[in-house]
């Protein structure tokens, strides 16, 4: 079966790290460019970076918001994504969700596959 | 950065309406627009990708349409299961972005 399972959410202090995992099963997780998109409670959809595939040497891109604090890295050999935060803020609270990211049109890449989201909470 | 604006940002609509909902973006992005779906507490779902093509196992009654900077999904013949909120989303360039959302409520 194709899916994206997230784990590793849960509640941290402002300040803190946290590191997210997702687990892909049933494609080839080389061939996907991933990200992570999250959403804050009651509110809208957020990008917050994205890994490109193997051909593309597995470069990253992140939205400003998180550059230079959080980190995305992928581990072949489990066919894991992960997300590591550093220095979190409290409105960094949202779910994260993983993201398989499809081919299209030879040179763009579009969000085809989400996994259920892991709730990260950010409080004293 | 790219923004997005969905109109309306909400509306009531009864089963078997047809509901059309618009998406602008700030500058042209040929069409390299995708819209979702997504019920509470559940993640998004994809419908169209390419502005207008139906992602496989979407049923037809979902259409997208437009270019450049305008475009709309409407869904025809609005069903139970139809009621939740819709995003657009921009895949053209950094930082990917997303419509604000729409709500489509009975």
């Amino acid at each position: 079966e194709v899916q994206l399972v997230e784990s590793g959410g849960g509640l941290v202090q402002p300040g803190g790290s946290l590191r997210l995992s997702c687990a892909a099963s049933g494609f080839t997780f080389s061939d996907h460019y991933m990200d992570w998109v999250r959403q804050a409670p009651g509110k809208g959809l957020d990008w917050v970076g994205r890994t490109r595939n193997k051909a593309n040497s597995y470069t990253t891109e992140y939205a400003a918001s998180v550059k230079g604090r959080f980190s995305i890295s992928r581990d072949y050999s489990h066919n894991s994504l992960y997300l590591q935060m550093d220095s979190l803020k409290t409105e960094d609270t949202a779910v994260y969700y993983c993201v398989r990211s499809q081919l299209v049109d030879g040179n763009r890449w579009y969000f085809d596959l989400w996994g259920r989201g892991t709730l990260v909470t950010v409080s004293s | 950065d790219i923004q997005m604006t969905q109109s309306p940002s909400s509306l009531s609509a009864s089963v078997g309406d047809r509901v059309t909902i618009t998406c602008r973006a700030s500058q042209g992005i040929n069409n390299c627009l995708a819209w979702f779906q997504q019920k509470p507490g559940k993640a998004p779902k994809i419908l169209i990708y390419g502005a207008s093509r139906l992602q496989s196992g979407v049923p037809s009654k979902f259409t997208g349409s437009g270019s450049g900077t305008d475009f709309t999904l409407t869904i025809s013949s609005l069903q139970p299961e139809d009621f939740a909120t819709y995003y657009c989303q921009q895949y053209i360039g950094y930082p990917l972005t997303f419509g604000g959302g729409t709500k489509v409520e009975i």
